[in-house]
């Protein structure tokens, strides 16, 4: 059974930049988009953007000009980063099998972040 | 984008009542539309695909229907444990939207 799980710090200061890595276990990345998915607290889920395995990527275009995912095939492994961030950026953060081209039934337990100084 | 709206955005019922929840799409979705739910702290958790679709292993209570731009989200008698709330998710164009869901709770 394939299981997702984040990892990053959680706490980034103002106009740095967020990073987070999801790890896939259980299952390879191969053939699957991977999405990353985020949920301020007490509010609704928006979804940040998503990689295939060969590095294609699209960008929720309110995000695009600060997001940049990467994948790392050889360590089951797949990247966010998201550069200037505001105390808007805080949330909990998710990685997931992909929800466009599958099923989205695969999520990491989340990461929240926290923008302070 | 695609704008999805859900009512209502919460509701208290009954153990054993019979829940339905309405999510519309801006436009012409199709049948590309999922269903979660998500407990507190939890992940999203996939409940109903393509519209009306049981993911594996999830109760028969729920069910979904719809098309186009209107569907519907049914939990035929609710139990304790559905306690949570709800999202839709179109999948028929990029960026994927979600509704602001609907929190369900015990009367």
């Amino acid at each position: 059974q394939v299981q997702l799980q984040e990892s990053g710090p959680g706490l980034v200061k103002p106009s740095e930049t967020l990073s987070l890595t999801c790890t896939v276990s259980g299952g390879s990345l191969s053939n699957y988009y991977w999405s990353w998915i985020r949920q301020p607290a007490g509010k609704g889920l928006e979804w940040i953007g998503h990689i295939s395995t060969t590095g294609t990527t699209n960008y929720n275009p309110s995000l695009r000009n600060r997001v940049t995912m990467s994948v790392g095939t050889s360590k089951n492994q797949f990247s966010l980063r998201l550069s200037s961030v505001t105390a808007a950026d805080t949330a909990t953060y998710y990685c997931a099998r992909d929800m466009f081209y599958s099923k989205g039934d695969c999520w990491g337990q989340g990461s929240l972040v926290s923008v302070s100084s | 984008d695609i704008q999805m709206t859900q009512s209502p955005s919460s509701l208290s019922a009954s153990v054993g009542d019979r829940v339905t929840i309405t999510c519309q799409a801006s436009q012409d979705i199709s049948n590309y539309l999922n269903w979660y739910q998500q407990k507190p702290g939890k992940a999203p958790k996939l409940l109903i695909y393509d519209a009306s679709n049981l993911e594996s292993g999830v109760p028969s209570r729920f069910s979904g229907s719809g098309s186009g731009t209107d569907f519907t989200f049914t939990i035929s008698s609710l139990q304790p444990e559905d306690i949570a709330t709800y999202y839709c998710q179109q999948y028929n164009t990029l960026p994927l939207t979600f509704g602001p869901g609907t929190k369900v709770d015990i009367k």
